[in-house]
């Protein structure tokens, strides 16, 4: 157990829709990293926040959202979600701002119909 | 450019056997190298990692061994047990003060009986 949790574990949701993914860190732990994982891709890292605020970003649709809350917990947003959506959504965290020492979450498996 | 691959995507070795599982990059300026296993239906685990200005270095089963003049990377993991199968991937920060992981596409360890 990294101690990072992820909620929900799995989620369906048809093409169009919006869902939220949650994510707490672990305890003291200032970053959070999204990343997906889907089968043709691999790990795609899509943002990271630290202390509330957005540090780095990656290959994150314009659909996608993410923030990070003063409690460190973070959600990502995803919205007119697409068939093409469908993936393993995990989060990470690390205790510094430097994407070092990731520890990841059991992750979201997120099915569009 | 950033990239990390793989030389195999699949790799079966006999019970109690060393296991070698390689990973190439193209970038010379990457900084940290990180090796993750991810169990079926779980998130990345970190295993070992090693930072660019080291060649060699050793954990509890596992080493990982850095070759800077031919980009490459190895894992080895000794006495392979059954807990061992697994997709391992191999993951880099892209240069210094980069804030990202990029990480390749997975080797699937399989443990022969």
């Amino acid at each position: 157990d990294s101690g990072v949790t992820q909620t929900p574990k799995h989620l369906i949701t048809a093409t169009g829709q919006r869902v939220t993914l949650r994510c707490s860190p672990r305890s003291g732990d200032l970053s959070v990293y999204w990343y997906q994982q889907s089968l043709d891709q691999g790990l795609q890292f899509l943002i990271q926040y630290y202390n509330g605020e957005e540090r780095a970003k990656g290959n994150i649709l314009e659909r996608f959202s993410a923030q990070q809350f003063p409690d460190l917990h973070s959600e990502l947003n995803l919205s007119s979600l697409e068939l093409g959506d469908s993936a393993l959504y995990f989060c990470a965290s690390s205790p510094t701002g430097a994407p070092y020492e990731q520890y990841f979450g059991p992750g979201t498996r997120l099915t569009v119909t | 450019g950033e990239s990390v691959g793989l030389h195999l995507p699949t790799l079966s070795v006999q019970e109690g056997d060393n296991s070698i599982i390689n990973c190439a990059y193209s970038n010379s300026a990457s900084d940290y190298f990180i090796w993750y296993k991810q169990e079926s239906g779980k998130g990345p685990q970190f295993i070992i990692d090693i930072r660019s200005n080291m060649d060699k270095r050793q954990g509890q089963r596992v080493t990982v061994l850095l070759n800077k003049t031919v980009k490459h990377l190895s894992l080895q993991i000794a006495a392979t047990q059954p807990g061992d199968s697994a997709v391992y991937f191999c993951a880099e920060i892209p240069s210094q003060g980069a804030q990202k992981l990029v990480f390749g596409q997975g080797t699937r360890l399989t443990i022969n009986p």
